[in-house]
C-alpha cells in the first residue's frame, strides 16, 4: 500500500516550453502532496505543498508563476515548469501524505532536462 | 531559522562495519524525527521514525536511531552494514505535533559498502 507514482518519469524539453509532471496516490486519498527539487548530490528542497482543492503554498525564493501546481484531486497533484530554463533541470520529487497521517510517501521522481 | 544538518556527507566502510550517521536539528519544540534511504536509482523509502516514547526506534533492514533530546539529535545506527546497504541517507524533521507540516531534509549522507 501507500504508493505514489510520477509521470513521465524523465523528460527532455527545449528552452522556453512548458513541462507538466504528474504526481498520483495509488492506493489512498493523499489530502496533502508535496513537491520538492533534488540537485545532484544535494538534499531534497521543498518547493511547495499543496491541499486538495486550495492554492499551494509555495516555499520562500520558488516563483510561483514559474512552478504552477495544480491538486485537483485526492489523488492528482500536477506541477507545470512553465518557460522552462537550462537551470531548471533537475530532479523533481513529489510526496503525498494521507490526511490523518503524519508520514509522507513519496514517487520515484521525475528527471527534467531543458536544453 | 528550522535547519537539520547531516555531519558525513560520504562514508565509506567495509561490510560488517559498524554504521553511524550524525542528525542535528536546529532547535526544540515538539518534533518528529525520520530516516529516508534512498537506493541507487530509487525512489526515497522510510526506514524509520520517531514520533514520541521510546527515543530509541528500530526500523526496518536492522537500522536503529536514538533520539536525544538534549543533544537535539538523532542518529542512525546499524552494528554491521551490508554491500546492500549502499545508498543515500537522508535525516528529516517536522516540527510541531499536528499532521500538518512540512519536511525538513538534512544534506544527506553516502553511504559506501565495501564487499
Amino acid at each position: 500500500g501507500a504508493v505514489v507514482s510520477q509521470h513521465p518519469s524523465r523528460v527532455i524539453c527545449k528552452s522556453g516550453t512548458s513541462v507538466k509532471i504528474e504526481c498520483r496516490s495509488l492506493d489512498f486519498q493523499a489530502t496533502t502532496m508535496f513537491w520538492y527539487r533534488q540537485f545532484p548530490k544535494k538534499s531534497l528542497m521543498l518547493m511547495a505543498t499543496s491541499n486538495e482543492g486550495s492554492k499551494a503554498t509555495y516555499e520562500q525564493g520558488v516563483e510561483k508563476d514559474k512552478f504552477l501546481i495544480n491538486h485537483a484531486s485526492l489523488t492528482l497533484s500536477t506541477l507545470t515548469v512553465t518557460s522552462a530554463h537550462p537551470e531548471d533541470s533537475s530532479f523533481y520529487i513529489c510526496s503525498a501524505k494521507p490526511g490523518t497521517s503524519y508520514e509522507q510517501y513519496f514517487g520515484p521522481g521525475t528527471r527534467l532536462t531543458v536544453t | 531559522a528550522q535547519s537539520v544538518s547531516q555531519h558525513n556527507h560520504h562514508v565509506i566502510l567495509s561490510e560488517a562495519a559498524s554504521l553511524e550517521l550524525g542528525c542535528n536539528y536546529s532547535y526544540g519544540g515538539t518534533v518528529n524525527l525520520f530516516w529516508y534511504v534512498q537506493y541507487p536509482g530509487q525512489h526515497l523509502q522510510l526506514l524509520l521514525k520517531y514520533f514520541s516514547g521510546d527515543p530509541l526506534v528500530k526500523g526496518i533492514k536492522g537500522f536503529e536511531a536514538e533520539f536525544i533530546k538534549s543533544k537535539f539529535s538523532f542518529n542512525l545506527r546499524k552494528p554491521s552494514v551490508q554491500w546492500s546497504d549502499t545508498a543515500e541517507y537522508f535525516c528529516a524533521v517536522k516540527w510541531g505535533s499536528s499532521n500538518t507540516g512540512k519536511l525538513i531534509f538534512g544534506q544527506g549522507t553516502t553511504l559506501q559498502v565495501k564487499p
